[in-house]
Formats: C-alpha cells, structure tokens, sequence
C-alpha cells in the first residue's frame, strides 16, 4: 500500500478522442511523475510536476500534457489519441527534498480501438 | 543519459531453488538504483535500492541485490523462491539527485513452478 491512487482503473476510448488519468498522491508529496508502460516493457518516463509546474519531459509529443494542483493530485491528459497510445499508465510521488524513492499507483490501463 | 539491461526476459525456476535476475546499468555519472517487483495488474511496488554505503542491498521478502561499481552491474538474488514470487521484476536507475527520473529496463518475468 502506496498511498497513491489512480482512476479510472480501466478506459477504453477511440482514435482521436481525448482522455484524462487522475492520479492522487500522497500528503506531503510535491513531486509527481507519469510514466507509460506498454505491454511487455519497462515504463517510460513522460514528464514530472513539482509544486504544480512541469520540470522534466521525456521523450512524448506535446499532445501529453499534465496539471498538478494544490492538494497533492494531478492529470495526465492525452490529445488526439492514437492506437499506440494503448498501455498502463503509473502514477508515483514522492518528496523532491531527499526524495530518493518513487511511490506508484497502481496504474490506469488505457485501451484505444 | 542512462541505461538500464536486463540480460534475460524470462526466468523459469522451481520452488524452493535459488534464483538470480541480472541487471546492468550506463552512467556517466553516479546513479541511484532500484528494483520493483509489479505483480500482475497491479503497479510498481518497491524491492530494495542502493544510494550509497555497503553494497550488499536487502530489501522485502528476501530478496537481496550487490552493487558492483566496476561491472556496472546490479544483480538481484534470492536464496529459496516462493510460487508467490511469480511476478515480473524491473531493475531502474535515477541519477543521485532527489530531482532525479527512474529509467527503467524491460524487465524480467520470474516463473515459478512447483
């Protein structure tokens, strides 16, 4: 047990829609991370939040985007959605002062027809 | 940027026999490392790690890890497994910073059977 929760826990969307993961993070912490994980591979990192402004992208176009808010939640939000899109989405938090450790959730899996 | 390989994708063993998962990590500069176990449907929950100090690593359920420096290599042991140890394993590197993203190999599917 985390402390860190997601929803949905499943999605299915179509191509070309747009979808938004809730993620709920710990108290305290002011670090949030989404990373991607298709089937059958280590999760990527997409971008991280801290006090509620991006500080760090990986390698995902422009039409990933997220907020984090005051009271230790944030949203992933995806544009325009395509196929490739279809995998588990994780969540984790931790605290940027000494925050060695990432907490993950247990993931929303998002499937595109 | 750093790397992180994970030499075998599966690893069939038998209950009760010991069992090492492999991981080898690229860095040009000092790194933190991980190993999460993610059972099926579920997220990432966290094995053990290495920061800094002793490199004989013991984290939950009895799983240990070595830091070696000079082989860039953090492999990941257990003396006796459990069926309930049928999971797949990422090992992960961060830079030694508490700023610091995780980047993950592909992971390793442990297999147990009676």
């Amino acid at each position: 047990e985390t402390g860190v929760t997601q929803s949905p826990t499943h999605l299915i969307k179509t191509r070309g829609q747009q979808v938004t993961l809730r993620c709920s993070s710990q108290s305290g912490h002011n670090t949030v991370s989404w990373y991607q994980q298709a089937l059958g591979q280590g999760p990527q990192f997409i971008f991280q939040y801290y006090r509620e402004e991006e500080n760090g992208r990986g390698n995902f176009p422009p039409r990933f985007s997220g907020l984090q808010f005051p009271n230790y939640s944030s949203e992933l939000n995806v544009n325009a959605l395509e196929l490739d899109d279809s995998a588990l989405y994780l969540c984790a938090s931790r605290l940027r002062e000494g925050g060695d450790t990432q907490y993950f959730g247990p993931g929303t899996r998002l499937t595109v027809l | 940027a750093q790397s992180v390989t994970q030499l075998d994708s599966q690893v069939p063993v038998f209950e009760e026999a010991p069992v090492e998962l492999r991981c080898n990590y690229s860095s040009s500069v000092s790194v933190y490392l991980f190993w999460y176990v993610q059972y099926p449907n579920q997220g990432l929950q966290l094995l053990l790690k290495y920061l800094s100090g002793s490199t004989l690593v013991k984290g939950i359920n009895g799983f240990e890890a070595e830091f070696n420096k000079s082989q860039t290599s953090f492999h990941l042991r257990k003396p006796s497994v459990h069926i309930s140890d049928t999971a797949e394993y990422f090992c992960a590197v961060s830079l030694n910073s508490g700023y610091s993203t995780l980047t993950f190999g592909k992971g390793t599917m442990l297999l147990v059977s009676p």
